[in-house]
């Protein structure tokens, strides 16, 4: 079955240090893998997605992503963090040949202190 | 303008009462969602839509039920609200096709008390 998985709970980084949010994936098939962020109290945004071509990707506000086909892991990262990259972290991967369905990971609460 | 809309944004309830929840979506997309978000924060799909047509039914309860009166609304139904009924309900949408990335609404807090 498709599933992604997020080991940490929570991330802790100081402000301008750089972060990575770990996700790994089990897929039959090419993965169609996702990051999405949602702040408190809101919807979930779209970040970045990986589907094909170049391992690295970039996406929205500063945030890339490295595929990792050989360790099956999809960690999304950041140079240098801010206190408004405060959130919770989804990794997603698609299940089926249409976008019927998104399966979510369990999310990681990323903190960022000043 | 709001890509996504979902109303109510909050919906305090009765336990054994029944409510809907709205959802709209003005970005042209042919596949649409609702998703449950509990309090540990866990994201689970519940149906799937798309161009009016139930794709997934992830066993949800039969007291739940979807409606799509045309590709741009999926509103929720729920019979018989229980406690366990109480999360944040998502919808959200996409172009049909595996490489596409879904839009949320702001979602719908729901409490059964």
């Amino acid at each position: 079955a498709q599933s992604v998985a997020q080991p940490e709970d929570q991330v802790n980084v100081a402000e301008g240090n750089p972060l990575t949010v770990k996700c790994t994936y089990s897929v039959s098939g090419n993965p169609y893998l996702f990051w999405y962020v949602q702040y408190p109290n809101r919807g979930l945004q779209f970040l970045l997605k990986y589907i094909t071509g170049d391992n690295l990707v970039k996406g929205s506000y500063g945030f890339e992503a490295e595929f990792n086909k050989s360790q099956t892991s999809f960690h999304l990262k950041k140079p240098s963090a801010l206190v408004s990259d405060s959130a919770l972290y989804f990794c997603a991967v698609i299940r089926g040949r249409s976008a019927s369905k998104i399966i979510f990971g369990s999310g990681t609460r990323l903190s960022i202190r000043p | 303008d709001t890509a996504v809309s979902q109303t109510p944004k909050y919906l305090v309830t009765q336990m054994g009462n029944d409510k809907s929840i709205k959802c709209e979506q003005n970005l042209g997309h042919d596949t649409m969602y609702w998703y449950k978000q509990d309090s540990k924060k866990f994201l689970k799909i519940m149906f799937s839509y798309n161009n009016k047509e139930l794709i997934i039914n992830e066993t949800v309860p039969n007291r739940f039920s979807p409606k799509s009166p045309d590709k741009a609304h999926l509103n929720l139904h729920i019979n018989s609200l229980e406690l366990g009924d109480s999360a944040v309900y998502f919808c959200a949408s996409s172009y049909q096709g595996a490489g596409t990335e879904a839009f949320f609404g702001q979602g719908t807090r729901l409490t059964v008390v």
